[in-house]
């Protein structure tokens, strides 16, 4: 089965600073690979999903960019605000509709 | 619209307790899905049902049953509590696409078992 990896598992930066999440994942025929972002007590919410036939997608601050040949994708988030501090998942997924997904980044915005 | 809901929030149980968690939709969705979410290990998939009436084993499906009797719902059964089962579950739903989709996440039941 699919196995996706992902790092690092905490990251701190300075508010307004970029922070970069990065995950690999093991099945080629994976072609869906969305992020999703966990507030304390909350269930996960996607934020932004990337498919096989694109290379990058941006929306506002978030961007994600894929690389199919060396299987391994990442999620970038620019000008980091408070409210971005939260849980982030990388998942993988592709025609039979489950995902697999990755261990998880705890990120914290310092003031 | 509620989106996906969860009952209960929180539950305390002893070893050997049974339980039900409930997880219903309302956004007529054919797929559902229950994770367990443990410190350092991600989400993990227990059990899924691609529509009323089926069901289908995930990544960690032993100690738990499901049932999906009605499109909305989605039942997970632990019919005998073991502490490894402490965690907090997430259910979520998506509709039928052909292909992998967003999935819509409740917000979650605290289970301890002691």
């Amino acid at each position: 089965g699919e196995n996706v990896e992902q790092h690092p598992s905490t990251l701190s930066v300075q508010e307004g600073d970029s922070a970069v999440i990065k995950c690999t994942y093991s099945d080629s025929a994976s072609n869906y690979f969305p992020w999703y972002k966990q507030e304390l007590g909350k269930g996960p919410q996607l934020i932004i999903d990337i498919r096989s036939n694109v290379g990058e997608k941006k929306d506002q601050r978030i961007a994600v960019t894929l690389n199919k040949t060396a299987k391994h994708f990442s999620l970038h988030i620019t000008e980091t605000q408070p409210e971005d501090s939260a849980v982030y998942f990388c998942a993988a997924g592709f025609g039979n509709e489950k995902l697999t997904f990755g261990t998880g980044t705890r990120l914290t915005i310092i003031p | 619209n509620a989106g996906v809901t969860q009952t209960p929030k929180f539950r305390v149980l002893k070893t050997g307790q049974s339980m039900t968690l409930l997880c219903a939709q309302d956004m007529n969705h054919e797929y559902m899905y229950w994770y367990r979410q443990d410190p350092g290990m991600g989400l993990r998939l227990i059990h899924y049902s691609v529509g009323e009436g089926t069901t289908a084993k995930g990544e960690v499906p032993d100690g738990y049953n499901v049932s999906r009797l009605k499109k909305q719902n989605f039942l997970l059964g632990l019919e005998s509590a073991a502490p490894s089962q402490t965690s907090v579950y997430f259910c979520a739903s998506s509709y039928s696409s052909g292909g992998a989709i967003e999935q819509f996440f409740g917000p979650g039941t605290r289970l301890t078992v002691l």
